[in-house]
Order: C-alpha cells, then sequence, then structure tokens
C-alpha cells in the first residue's frame, strides 16, 4: 500500500501558482519523498525529491515540513500543459520499488 | 541522448494469444523496471531486472507472466495465454548502472495491451 495521501483533484488558474499537498505521517528517517507526474497516460515524468530540506530546480519547489510529515510540490506559474496526475511518493534510500498511489488531478484552468 | 524506449505502443491480442512487450533502457542503464497500471489506477511494481539477471519479481503474477533483460537486445515481458484481465498499460523504467537504487527512474512511454 502506498504510504501517502493526496487530495483526489485540484484545479488551479492558469499563470497561478499550483500547490500540492501530501500527508506521510508515517515517514521513517531514511525515506526520501520523490514527485512525478503523468500526462494523458503518458509514462510518468520525474520531478524532483528530497529527503528533508526544501530543494527547488527548473519545474517546482518541494516544501516538506519539520517533522516530515507532510510535504508540498509547488508549480511556480501554472501552464495548460501542467494539466496531469501528479504522484507523490515515499522511497527508502538505496531501494528501487516505487509505490505510487492514486495521485492528484490537477487540472489547470485557462 | 534517446529515453527508454518501448514496444509496441499498442498491442492487441485475443484471449489464449501470448504477448511479448519490448522495453530499451536509455544509454548507459543497466537497471530496467516494469509497472502495470490498470484504468484510473496508479503504477503497481512487478519487477526489476539488472543484465542476465531477476533481482525482484515480488509483484509479478506466479503465472503466465515472466520477464527477461538479456546480456545484447532489449528487456522482454511475456504474458503467455492472456485473458482480459491483463488488458493494462504497462509502463518500463531504467535507472543509471552506477547507483541505480539511489537515482530517479526514467520511464518509458508504455504499452497498452488490449485483450479481446
Amino acid at each position: 500500500d502506498a504510504k501517502t495521501t493526496q487530495p483526489t483533484s485540484m484545479d488551479c488558474a492558469e499563470g497561478r501558482a499550483a500547490n500540492l499537498p501530501c500527508n506521510h505521517s508515517t515517514i521513517s528517517g531514511n525515506e526520501y519523498v520523490y514527485w512525478y507526474r503523468q500526462i494523458h497516460s503518458q509514462g510518468p515524468q520525474y520531478i524532483i525529491h528530497g529527503l528533508k530540506n526544501n530543494e527547488t530546480n527548473e519545474m517546482a519547489s518541494l516544501i516538506i515540513t519539520e517533522d516530515r510529515k507532510s510535504s508540498t510540490l509547488i508549480l511556480p506559474h501554472a501552464t495548460l500543459r501542467d494539466t496531469a496526475v501528479y504522484y507523490c511518493i515515499v522511497r527508502v534510500k538505496g531501494t528501487y520499488k516505487y509505490i505510487f498511489g492514486t495521485g492528484t488531478r490537477l487540472k489547470v484552468l485557462a | 541522448n534517446a529515453g527508454v524506449m518501448q514496444n509496441p505502443r499498442h498491442l492487441v491480442r485475443r484471449r489464449g494469444q501470448e504477448a511479448r512487450l519490448r522495453c530499451s533502457p536509455m544509454k548507459g542503464h543497466s537497471h530496467v523496471y516494469w509497472y502495470r497500471q490498470l484504468p484510473e489506477e496508479g503504477l503497481k511494481f512487478m519487477v526489476y531486472l539488472q543484465k542476465e539477471n531477476i533481482i525482484d519479481e515480488s509483484g509479478m503474477p506466479k503465472e503466465r507472466f515472466s520477464a527477461e533483460f538479456p546480456k545484447e537486445g532489449p528487456s522482454i515481458l511475456r504474458i503467455q495465454q492472456v485473458v482480459r484481465g491483463d488488458s493494462a498499460a504497462y509502463f518500463c523504467a531504467s535507472s543509471p548502472s552506477t547507483s541505480g537504487t539511489d537515482n530517479e527512474q526514467f520511464f518509458g512511454p508504455g504499452t497498452r495491451l488490449t485483450v479481446l
């Protein structure tokens, strides 16, 4: 079973920031938080990952709470092409198995 | 630098036939993973292979399903005597050889299997 819970769906206006929450209350100290997205049933696309510090790359920012029980993926300026299902996954460092939940279906509105 | 390639992209089989799905990992990657996705569900891990070795097949159904990753050529996921319940999208992912368990996995576009 997935160790994360996410809202089923969210809407976001184009050009605004999209904030996607994820709860992982049972996360262990050696587990990373990964985010992937899946557009139109294509293969999942890696977005970002982190352990305990906030992370930022060209696609998004990842904010992890101090107790690590939850995190938020931020798309700073959502576009229509960001419409996708976003998956939050916890993964033990040194292991390979991703356990996907059902994700959040983000719809960016014009 | 080509990404993970899968073929065919769409495959239609009748019940009882065999399905063969191919996956070519990214250049330099020798770790391959197969996942299955049923409609409206997340991906489910099936099997993890390195060249000529099956490392973890805990997600594979016990019967009819097999996977290989030969020294030369693509990884193959083989489903014998397909049934309607095998209809799904099958995704392959690969990761680098030097630290495959620590790096993110790169996914292919998937093969959509339809069993009539």
